[in-house]
């Protein structure tokens, strides 16, 4: 099955600061690629991702890059607030069994500094 | 536009014992799928239904199964409870087979003891 790497688990920054996670993935025929982000009590909320036929994509502070020779991703967000604190979560959508199934990272706790 | 609702909010189960779990997707989803997520864990995938019929499946025992209704509403059944399956259950929706573009609910925090 797929393995999602996730790195760093917690990462600090000041707020101003910009703060990049990256994943890794197995599966060269994984094609879907989103990042999630969950607050405290909350369930996770999709925040942007990524085709496999596309390389980047932004949204005002939050971009995604997508390397597939590599097969890694990454999150960037500029210009971090304080409201940026959470968990952030990458996700792999493979094909698995004849249907295609996402496969989670383990989490990256961002913690913003005012 | 009503968002992903989950039902209940907290349980506590005592080994052994069967829950059900519920769900009713956002307005215009067709496809649910359900997590289970560890304390400090990602969300490991269940399995998924689109159209009321399993789609997709995870690597979890036949203990956990499920249901889709017309109205595409969902239930979570466990039964024989483990210790280990204490984890907070999630559910999402989305538009399509491909069940990509996720909404999830807040979830379910499930305590076994």
């Amino acid at each position: 099955g797929e393995n999602v790497e996730q790195h760093p688990s917690t990462l600090s920054v000041q707020e101003g600061d910009s703060a990049v996670i990256k994943c890794t993935y197995s599966d060269s025929a994984s094609n879907y690629f989103p990042w999630y982000k969950q607050e405290l009590g909350k369930g996770p909320q999709l925040i942007i991702d990524i085709r496999s036929n596309v390389g980047e994509k932004k949204d005002q502070r939050i971009a995604v890059t997508l390397n597939k020779t590599a097969k890694h991703f990454s999150l960037h967000i500029t210009e971090t607030q304080p409201e940026d604190s959470a968990v952030y979560f990458c996700a792999v959508w493979g094909f698995s069994g004849g249907s295609y199934i996402p496969t989670f990272g383990r989490g990256t706790s961002l913690i913003v500094h005012p | 536009e009503t968002g992903v609702t989950q039902s209940p909010t907290h349980l506590i189960k005592t080994r052994g014992q069967q829950v059900t779990l519920r769900c009713s997707s956002q307005s215009g989803h067709n496809t649910v799928s359900w997590y289970q997520q560890a304390l400090g864990q990602g969300p490991q995938f269940i399995f998924q239904y689109y159209r009321e019929e399993e789609n997709g499946r995870g690597n979890f025992p036949p203990r956990f199964s499920g249901l889709q209704f017309p109205n595409y509403s969902s239930e979570l059944n466990v039964n024989a409870l483990e210790l280990d399956d204490s984890a907070l259950y999630l559910c999402a929706s989305s538009f399509g087979e491909a069940n990509y573009g996720y909404t999830f609910g807040s979830g379910t925090r499930l305590t076994v003891v």
